[in-house]
């Protein structure tokens, strides 16, 4: 089956302890992102990676790091994680970066940051 | 302002009602329309997509995008139990630039 996984899906953690959250998806996409979604705010874009090796800062990249060293794999890294990243995150993945192309969501992590 | 405007509700309709929700935004440059589904507790899944200007329907479902407006919109027709859920707007050049409604959460009433 087609899919995008994160892990874990659910996340307590303290202030300063790194973390890291998992995505992988077996659909040979090229392009990868990770979102934050908010209330009231909507989905924004955290980082995004058009291949391997090759990764972006999107709208709300602070606090965060990504890596890109396989196709299939893209983890968000928090490395001193804060209150105010407490949130609902998202991994997707589209075939390329055209605008026609389909965005794949995962099921999503929810981080709390006590 | 924010770059992407959608009513968050919530609303909540008899099921058999029409539905409809709008977004509008503000960036002329955007070329591609999308609303998103989403459950509680899962991902975003595309629910419809359109390029440009105009409609396109699928089903009970109908998209609607007015560029000279900059105002796009959802009609549910016969609206089910199923489609309780948020409904997010999204809206972009290429994949990168991505920009979504902050949603609205849609009840449907049996």
């Amino acid at each position: 089956e087609a899919q995008v996984t994160q892990n874990p899906r659910y996340l307590i953690t303290v202030t300063g302890k790194k973390l890291t959250v998992t995505c992988s998806q077996n659909m040979n996409h090229e392009y990868m992102s990770w979102y934050r979604q908010d209330p009231g705010l909507g989905l924004r874009q955290i980082y995004y990676s058009m291949n391997v090796e090759v990764t972006d800062k999107g709208d709300v990249p602070e606090g965060y790091k990504v890596s890109r060293k396989e196709k299939r794999n893209f983890p968000l890294i928090l490395e001193s994680p804060s209150p105010n990243q407490t949130s609902l995150y998202f991994c997707a993945s589209s075939p390329g970066l055209a605008g026609h192309n389909e965005q794949f969501f995962g099921p999503g992590t929810r981080l709390t940051v006590l | 302002q924010k770059e992407v405007e959608q009513d968050p509700g919530p609303l909540s309709v008899p099921e058999g009602a029409i539905v409809s929700l709008n977004c509008t935004y503000s960036n002329s440059a955007f070329q591609y329309f999308m609303w998103y589904r989403q459950y509680s507790r899962k991902g975003p899944e595309l629910l419809m997509y359109t390029y440009s200007s105009g409609n396109k329907e699928d089903g009970r479902f109908t998209a609607q995008v007015d560029k000279s407006s900059k105002y796009i919109s959802l009609f549910i027709r016969d609206s089910q139990p199923s489609d309780s859920a948020t409904y997010l707007c999204a809206m972009r050049t290429r994949a990168d630039d991505m920009r979504f409604g902050a949603g609205t959460r849609l009840t449907v009433k049996p």
